[in-house]
């Protein structure tokens, strides 16, 4: 079964700093990986997504990650903080490949990024 | 602004009763998603629809039932409600099942069992 694990419930860094967002995967076949981040009361905003290629995948608002396939890792970055980059953010694994699959994400449990000034 | 609306934003309701929940998805989206994000289960997929015809169920409750019309708006129905229903609800949308689509989300409905 497809699982995504969050293993910070809180990241804490100063505004300026550079950050990560640490996630792991468990998967059978090549992942298609997901970030997203929510702000209060808001709905999920799409970041950036693996799917192949390049292993540095870059996305929105300056954010990045780095698919480790041998790590099994998908690690979301940011070489300097914002106090608005505040929010909370989830990594996913979209379930199954290949016909017949529906595309449904599989969640980690979410870590909160605390950017202080 | 991610193009999939979702209504009524917020709704207060007490046990036993039924409510329906609403989704547009972005133009040219064929594939609907609902998911619920509680406190203690985090964000669980509850059921995928595809041009009209239900995709896949995950963890959906019976008492919970959705479909999707042939103008591709979907609708969430949940009754019987208890207070383990409260959440908030988001339904999201991509383009073709089965590809590498993003999956955009609406901005969620929040719903208050009391």
């Amino acid at each position: 079964a497809q699982s995504v694990a969050q293993p910070e419930d809180q990241v804490n860094v100063a505004e300026g700093n550079p950050l990560t967002v640490k996630c792991t995967y468990s998967v059978s076949g090549n992942p298609y990986l997901f970030w997203y981040v929510q702000y209060p009361n808001r709905g999920l905003q799409f970041l950036l997504k693996y799917i192949t290629g390049d292993n540095l995948v870059k996305g929105s608002y300056g954010f990045e990650a780095e698919f480790n396939k041998s790590q099994t890792s998908f690690h979301l970055k940011k070489p300097s903080a914002l106090v608005s980059d505040s929010a909370l953010y989830f990594c996913a694994v979209r379930d199954g490949r290949g016909s017949g699959n529906t595309g449904k994400l599989i969640f980690g449990q979410g870590t909160t990024l605390q950017v202080k000034p | 602004d991610s193009g999939v609306t979702q209504t009524p934003k917020h709704l207060i309701t007490a046990t036993g009763q039924r409510v329906t929940l609403r989704c547009s998805p972005r133009s040219g989206d064929l594939s609907v998603y609902w998911y619920q994000q509680s406190l203690d289960q985090g964000l669980q997929f509850l059921i995928q629809y595809y041009n009209g015809e239900e995709r896949a169920k995950g963890n959906i409750l019976e008492r919970f039932s959705a479909q999707q019309f042939p103008d591709l708006h979907s609708e969430l129905n949940l009754s019987s409600l208890e207070l383990g229903d409260s959440a908030l609800y988001f339904c999201a949308s991509s383009g073709r099942v089965g590809s590498t689509d993003t999956q955009y989300f609406g901005p969620g409905t929040r719903l208050t069992v009391l």
